[in-house]
């Protein structure tokens, strides 16, 4: 079945580093791709998406690209701030978007 | 309403106790989605409307768990007879659009004692 596999955290960075959380899928059909944010102590927020191969998703500096070959939908940004730390979900949708499948979650601390 | 409310956002119940959760999604929206995180764990799909009728209710754990969906608005998750392994924090979200993703509300979290 369906499935997201992402890097399991916390992933603990200083600000301004680079940061990459890895996400991969399975997937029958064509998924639309997904990363949320939940804050703490807050529910969880679309951040970017992308809907078919080699989309790419951006949203407050981060990005994502529909890697079909691959099927990677790995979350970046250039430059992390205080204000990132949350933990990030990713997750596909099937393709009639009845049901989405989400990755266990990374955790993410950025530190002064 | 601007965003998914939920209610209660914390509830500590007895085992053996019935819950009942609350969910007013965004107006207008036609798709409602339950939820649950445990600790340390990813999101567990539970079920889905659209309008007031479930077509997937494959992610409910147990009979004693149930949902229902009125007037295409308010939804009710309801928990019989509450265990321990009940307790996690449950979320609702809904959608209008294919395609563009849910809004969440922040949840209820679930203590079973």
């Amino acid at each position: 079945g369906d499935s997201v596999t992402q890097m399991e955290g916390p992933v603990t960075l200083s600000e301004e580093a680079f940061l990459t959380i890895n996400c991969t899928y399975t997937a029958t059909g064509y998924p639309s791709l997904f990363w949320y944010v939940q804050y703490p102590g807050e529910g969880l927020q679309l951040l970017l998406k992308a809907t078919k191969a080699d989309d790419k998703g951006s949203n407050k500096g981060f990005e994502a690209t529909y890697r079909k070959e691959t099927t990677s939908f790995h979350l970046e940004k250039g430059s992390v701030q205080v204000s990132d730390s949350a933990v990030y979900f990713c997750a596909l949708s099937d393709p009639n978007f009845n049901k989405f499948y989400f990755g266990s979650g990374t955790k993410l601390n950025v530190k002064p | 309403g601007a965003g998914v409310s939920q209610s209660p956002s914390n509830k500590v119940t007895e085992k053996g106790k019935d819950v009942e959760l609350r969910c007013d999604p965004i107006s207008g929206h036609t798709a409602l989605y339950w939820y649950r995180q445990s600790l340390g764990q990813g999101l567990e799909f539970l079920i889905y409307f659209q309008g007031n009728s479930a077509p997937d209710k494959s992610g409910l754990p147990s009979d004693r768990f149930s949902a229902e969906r009125t007037g295409g608005s308010v939804s009710t998750l309801t928990i019989q007879r509450t265990q321990q392994e009940d307790s996690a924090v449950y979320l609702c979200a809904s959608s209008d659009r294919v395609g563009y993703g849910y809004t969440f509300g922040s949840g209820t979290r679930l203590t079973v004692v």
